[in-house]
Order: structure tokens, then C-alpha cells, then sequence
């Protein structure tokens, strides 16, 4: 099974700030890399596919980048309601494994 | 739009078994896979599998091979995820989850999430 290492596990920042979130994968996905947003009682929220395309309706302030094993999440000048947590997960193989998220608090 | 809904909560015994829904619409069903995922209280998220509902092809994760079954019912638009002999370690919320047409195949609408909870 390919294993994901999210990190930070938690986070703290304000509003306004400039926050990257990692995401490592234990082999090779090339850009089969997705980043999920989740508060607190609601289903994940998909915000990026493809490791850097913006699911519609994401706000631009959203991105993502890399390819292979090492991934990274960029959210710049953080809003009120991006206070959540994030969740990276491959689809290149089943299992289709997640992260074990990033709290940004 | 795109909607996925999901049966009610369930309260079960351990040894039980659980059946949970998942009502789609606003897409061509046959079109995308469907998945099942849970989440226990405080924990990532982990996938439990996919169905292909064209023809009914499933692929499940290890350490839920033959506990849960994942079944379609096209003419009601819906999927079924069953899990067989529950333990307090399966208290969780399960979400159905549609994947994605793009090439990389993100899970791109969820269902609300169903808690199940194991208790004697």
C-alpha cells in the first residue's frame, strides 16, 4: 500500500497569512494527488485534483504543486473560513489511501 | 446538480450487521465510480472501496475483504455498502463518495456521511 505523510499535523496562523501544507507519498504517483478540505461535521470538500488544478468554485487563493512523491499545499492570505482541516489522498492504486491531515487552527 | 444522500444513522451490536444508502442524482449514474469511505471520531479518513456501477466490478481494501460488500441498484441510482460482523472499532461516519471524469479521478461530490455506531 502507498502511505501518505501529511505534515504539519497541526498548524497555527492567521488571517492573512501565507500557510504550505506537505503531502509525501511512499512511492512514485506522478500527479495522482488530491487535497480535500474538512470542518468540523461535514464531508470532505475537494479542493485540488491532479496535485495543481482548482476544483470549481475554489477560491484562487487555493494551489497546489509538485509530482512524484512530495506535494504541497499553498493557501495564501488565509480567510476566516479556511480554518479547518486538510486531507491529501493519491488515486493512483487501491487502496486509494489518505494523509492523516493538517489541523490549521 | 450533483447530490449524494445518505440513509440515517444506525446504532448496532457488535457481531451485527450494517447496510447504508446512497441516493445520487443530477449525473448520468453509470458514468462514474462510486466509493465508500469512513471516518471514527478524531481520526484521517479511510477508504473502504469502489464499484463500478456500469457493470458492478468492486474493489475493496484489504482489511475489509469479506466484511463489506458494495452493491449498485441502478434503477433507484443508488449504492449500498454493507459491513458484516462490526466491531466498536467500525463506529465511524461512512460517506459515499462519487469519483471524478479527470484523468488523476478525485472523489468530486460526497454524500453527508451516515454515523454508525457500535455499542453492546
Amino acid at each position: 500500500d502507498i502511505q501518505m505523510t501529511q505534515s504539519p499535523s497541526s498548524l497555527s496562523a492567521s488571517v492573512g497569512d501565507r500557510v504550505t501544507i506537505t503531502c509525501r507519498a511512499s512511492q512514485n504517483i506522478h500527479t495522482y494527488l488530491h487535497w480535500y478540505q474538512q470542518k468540523p461535521g461535514k464531508a470532505p470538500n475537494l479542493l485540488i485534483f491532479g496535485a495543481s488544478n482548482l476544483q470549481t468554485g475554489v477560491p484562487s487563493r487555493f494551489s497546489g504543486s509538485g509530482s512524484g512523491t512530495d506535494f504541497t499545499l499553498t493557501i495564501t492570505s488565509l480567510q476566516p473560513e479556511d480554518f479547518a482541516t486538510y486531507y491529501c489522498q493519491h488515486s493512483y492504486s487501491a487502496p486509494r489511501t489518505f494523509g492523516q491531515g493538517t489541523k490549521l487552527e | 446538480q450533483v447530490q449524494l444522500v445518505q440513509s440515517g444513522a444506525e446504532v448496532q451490536r457488535p457481531g451485527a450487521s450494517v447496510k447504508v444508502s446512497c441516493k445520487t442524482s443530477g449525473y448520468t449514474f453509470t458514468a462514474n465510480y462510486l466509493h465508500w469511505v469512513r471516518q471514527a471520531p478524531g481520526q484521517g479518513p479511510e477508504w473502504l472501496g469502489w464499484i463500478n456501477p456500469n457493470i458492478g466490478a468492486t474493489v475493496y481494501g484489504q482489511q475489509f475483504q469479506g466484511r463489506v460488500s458494495i452493491t449498485v441498484d441502478t434503477s433507484l441510482r443508488s449504492t449500498f455498502m454493507e459491513l458484516r460482523s462490526l466491531r466498536s472499532d467500525d463506529t465511524a461516519v461512512y460517506y459515499c463518495a462519487r469519483e471524478g471524469l479527470d484523468g488523476t479521478v478525485p472523489l468530486d461530490h460526497w454524500g453527508q456521511g451516515t454515523l454508525v455506531t457500535v455499542s453492546s
